[in-house]
């Protein structure tokens, strides 16, 4: 079974609107971390967020805020305020404390902002 | 500060050669991993290392070694490259003394193997 999945492979905002970003995972370990990474076309990987599994509140890093919901299992990115550089793919990782050397990767969602 | 340093950037490669790919730290993390990145794949883990002298297989171990001598420094071996091996490699590394510590990433090899 997947660990992450991403189900929107592509996706449109427009410049200035809000955008949110799916990601469900699949674990049995209480202990759990979430991250959000953006790669741009230049190809980096950028760390954006963390939500942690006993966080009490949703993540939030400027623009950038983490929808958590533990009983469904999904902690969606929400991108506010979209500009023209928010443009890139964006990968939902979880790392397990049971598991915890590994980091497991969605398969990502390209974000197209629209002038 | 350099963070994570992948050596080289891009590669050509005829099918059965062999090479190496270096990745070097500068943040004393104890934990570095190798990734590679195909379309509609996302990044599949490959080995990764817990610290010095230790290597451990990921999700796509076959076809590839590692060795981590010293702890600033992970190597990624291809012995006899195949085109299934064509990909873009990601090396990264974390500090293992919180959890919620996130992975610094290098800048990627492009590899193609013909």
């Amino acid at each position: 079974a997947q660990k992450i999945t991403q189900t929107q492979p592509g996706m449109f905002v427009q410049e200035k609107e809000a955008v949110t970003l799916d990601c469900t995972y699949d674990t049995s370990d209480p202990s759990y971390g979430l991250f959000w990474y953006k790669q741009p076309s230049s190809g980096e990987m950028i760390f954006l967020i963390y939500q942690g599994s006993y966080d009490q509140q949703n993540a939030t890093e400027g623009r950038y805020s983490l929808n958590f919901q533990k009983a469904r299992k999904s902690a969606n990115l929400v991108i506010s305020a979209s500009q023209l550089g928010d443009s890139a793919m964006y990968f939902c990782a979880m790392r397990e404390e049971a598991t915890g050397n590994q980091f497991y990767f969605g398969t990502g969602t390209s974000l197209t902002v629209i002038p | 500060n350099a963070g994570v340093t992948q050596t080289p950037k891009f590669r050509v490669l005829k099918t059965g050669q062999s090479m190496t790919l270096l990745c070097a730290q500068d943040m004393n993390h104890e934990y570095m991993y190798w990734y590679r990145q195909d379309p509609g794949m996302g990044l599949r883990l490959i080995h990764y290392s817990v610290g010095e002298g230790t290597t451990a297989k990921g999700e796509v171990p076959d076809g590839y070694n590692v060795s981590r001598l010293k702890k600033q420094n992970f190597l990624l071996g291809l012995e006899s490259a195949a085109p299934s091996q064509t990909s873009v490699y990601f090396c990264a590394s974390r500090i293992i003394r919180t959890p919620d510590t996130e992975a610094f990433f290098g800048q990627g090899t492009r590899l193609t193997v013909v």
